[in-house]
């Protein structure tokens, strides 16, 4: 069965400290990797997709990068607009008609004080 | 361009009850999929439609049933409602069907079971 664990549950920091947001993830075979972000009563927000080990994407303070076993969503100089619960996510081939199917890890939990 | 819509955006019921959520896709896009968002269990894949059939179903039992519609318009339904499924129903749209590209979420239809 396809798994996808996050750490750490939550994370605070303060606005300018840089840290990481980590998903491990073991699947049969993985076909995309997606981070999301989440505010409080709104829907997933598409950040990022990783297809290949190795792959790094950015945007603004955000950089995403993709390994064999996991994926880091690093954050630069956090802001207070930056806290939000972050989703990873992945697809994971189980036949012709698995494409829509994504398992999500539990979120990360980011508070960014001022 | 508009993003995925989902009507009501809240709805309480009674158990025993039945519900119908609606979601219209982004423009173009002809692939939607059903998620349920609870606190203990995270983001779980309902199913997925695509041109009017039901491509793949997760692990939810048969009073969770959906629809398509020919212009991607999708519906989901939950008979005899249960205290569980009170959770946030969010609906994604992608615009290819045969790839592992990313999903787009509407804002969630938040249902209250009493």
């Amino acid at each position: 069965e396809d798994q996808v664990t996050q750490s750490p549950e939550a994370l605070r920091l303060q606005e300018g400290e840089s840290s990481s947001l980590n998903c491990s993830y073991t699947v049969s075979g993985l076909r995309g990797l997606f981070w999301y972000r989440q505010d409080p009563g709104k829907g997933p927000e598409f950040l990022f997709t990783l297809y290949s080990a190795g792959e790094e994407k950015e945007k603004e303070r955000l950089k995403a990068t993709l390994t064999k076993k996991e994926s880091f969503l690093h954050i630069t100089a956090p802001k207070p607009e930056d806290s939000a619960t972050y989703l990873c996510a992945v697809h994971a081939y189980a036949g012709g008609t698995s494409y829509g199917k994504l398992t999500f890890g539990q979120g990360t939990i980011l508070t960014v004080h001022p | 361009k508009a993003g995925v819509t989902q009507t009501p955006r809240y709805l309480i019921k009674t158990r025993g009850q039945q519900v119908t959520l609606s979601c219209s896709p982004i423009s173009g896009h002809r692939s939607v999929s059903w998620y349920q968002q609870t606190p203990g269990q995270g983001l779980q894949f309902l199913f997925e439609y695509f041109s009017e059939t039901q491509r793949n179903k997760g692990n939810f039992p048969g009073r969770f049933s959906g629809r398509q519609f020919s212009n991607s318009r999708s519906e989901m339904n939950v008979s005899t409602l249960e205290l569980g499924d009170s959770a946030l129903y969010l609906c994604a749209s992608r615009a290819s069907v045969s790839s592992y590209n990313e999903q787009f979420f509407g804002p969630g239809t938040r249902l209250t079971v009493l």
